[in-house]
């Protein structure tokens, strides 16, 4: 079984600033994937960034990075230089990729607030 | 870029009603998913579907819930009879496999009244 833990229900950055979202995981597998998605208010998914167990660099994706710990099992996001347009939902999400099935396990998300 | 459609956005039925949620994944993914999320909540995982079966599904996936193929690009979820608790948004998903990521569709918002 699998588990993602967003202990941020909401958290608040000053534009242009960056900003970490906290996502904690837990799983028997091996071999796994974990996901950022980001959720505006108007509900589509939008994928973000992934990083596979294995990869030994961090993730990168323009001002999105995946800080990957994996002795910690953390799997944190770090958004550089906020926008006022990352104000949005955002789910940490995890598969495995040995035996776990091919479903993602979601966290329960950090609304994320960017103010001026 | 490609991406996975859904029909209709916003649905609104009467309990005890049958609803048919329409998704077209992107032309070679092989592997395609149904969650849900009410609102406020986490997004659940429903059902996964690859080579014209279902290869998992989750609890909340009981009877009276189905997937089909129908035609080689469409892929539906039926609820039979809902339940005012089927109030959610309905996510589609596809991937081309397990090493490679999701694409959503934009969700159909279910409202059952």
């Amino acid at each position: 079984a699998q588990k993602i833990t967003q202990t941020q229900p909401g958290m608040f950055v000053q534009e242009k600033e960056a900003v970490t979202l906290d996502c904690t995981y837990d799983t028997s597998d091996q071999s796994y994937g974990l996901f950022w998605y980001k959720q505006p208010s108007s509900g589509e998914m939008i994928f973000l960034i992934y990083q596979g167990s294995y990869d030994e660099q961090n993730a990168t994706e323009g001002r999105y990075s995946l800080n990957f710990q994996k002795a910690r099992k953390s799997a944190n996001l770090v958004i550089s230089a906020s926008q006022l347009g990352d104000s949005a939902m955002y789910f940490c999400a995890m598969r495995g990729l040995t035996g776990g099935g091919n479903k993602l396990t979601f966290g329960t998300g950090t609304q994320l607030k960017v103010e001026l | 870029e490609p991406e996975v459609t859904q029909t209709p956005s916003h649905q609104v039925t009467q309990m005890g009603q049958e609803v048919i949620l329409r998704c077209v994944p992107i032309s070679n993914h092989l592997y395609f998913y149904w969650y849900r999320q009410i609102l406020g909540q986490k997004v659940e995982f429903l059902v996964s579907f690859y080579n014209n079966e279902i290869s998992e599904k989750s609890e909340i996936f009981d009877d009276q819930f189905s997937v089909e193929r129908p035609d080689g690009s469409n892929f539906t979820l039926k609820i039979r009879s809902t339940k005012l608790e089927d109030s959610a948004m309905y996510f589609c998903a596809s991937s081309r496999g397990p090493a490679y990521g999701y694409t959503f569709g934009s969700g159909t918002r279910l409202t059952v009244v």
